[in-house]
């Protein structure tokens, strides 16, 4: 079985950039996609990136995804801070035998 | 537009069975692209796999669950439900259905259902 390590928190200001890793603990991170998802209070999580470095339609292009596999981690930047990107964010990977959520970090938006 | 819906008791009892249905709408559960799957959450947690199903019904359960848990479909109601046996407190959650493509992509998601365990 393999892990996906989150920070457990990040904060930064509107306006500013903030990138979020996930590291995977064995295995390699390019061998099969990774996901990140928001969660705000009281709802099911959405989907802001797929297949690595996808957007889903309506997901602003603020939000981008990459892997690094010189690190074995992926990575979320949002640029362009808003208020409203305050929430809990998670990668999500898997293997043959495997599915992984990360931990989730909380971010903050000061 | 896909939508899917957990529906079952909001209470269960320590040592009982938790089980839970999910109706899918705008979607054939029967189709070859798609795993049906039951993720949870603990209040104030993170979000923890608990296992799915393909429709020929071959399954995924997270391996320390796996001795408690089962997923099965029903074609003809369009639902896949889940059972989980000798729940204790530890397994009070928000339960979500969801769809995972063949990429690992969860695409739709259920509103969640709150889970409490109590005697």
């Amino acid at each position: 079985n393999f892990m996906l390590t989150q920070p457990h928190s990040v904060s930064e200001s509107p306006g500013k950039t903030v990138t979020i890793s996930c590291t995977r603990s064995s295995g390699s991170i390019a061998s099969n996609y990774v996901q990140w998802y928001q969660q705000r209070p009281g709802s099911s999580p959405t989907t802001v990136i797929y297949e690595d470095n996808q957007r889903p339609s309506g997901v602003p292009d603020r939000f981008s995804g990459s892997i690094d596999s010189s690190s074995n981690s992926a990575s979320l930047t949002i640029s362009g801070l808003k208020t409203e990107d305050e929430a809990d964010y998670y990668c999500q990977s898997y293997d043959t035998n495997n599915e992984v959520f990360g931990g989730g970090t909380k971010l903050t938006v000061l | 537009q896909v939508q899917l819906q957990e529906s079952g008791p909001g209470l269960v009892r320590p040592s009982q069975t938790l089980s839970l249905a999910c109706t899918v709408s705008g979607g054939s559960i029967s189709s070859a692209d798609y795993y049906w799957c039951w993720i949870r959450q603990p209040p104030g947690k993170g979000l923890e796999w608990v296992g799915y199903i393909y429709y020929t019904g071959s399954t995924y359960y997270n391996p320390s669950l796996k001795s408690r848990v089962t997923i099965s479909v029903d074609m003809s109601k369009n639902q896949f439900a889940l059972n989980l046996t000798s729940v204790t407190a530890a397994d009070t959650a928000v339960y979500y259905c969801a769809r995972e493509d063949s990429s690992g992509w969860i695409d739709y998601w259920g509103q969640g259902a709150l889970v409490t365990v109590s005697s």
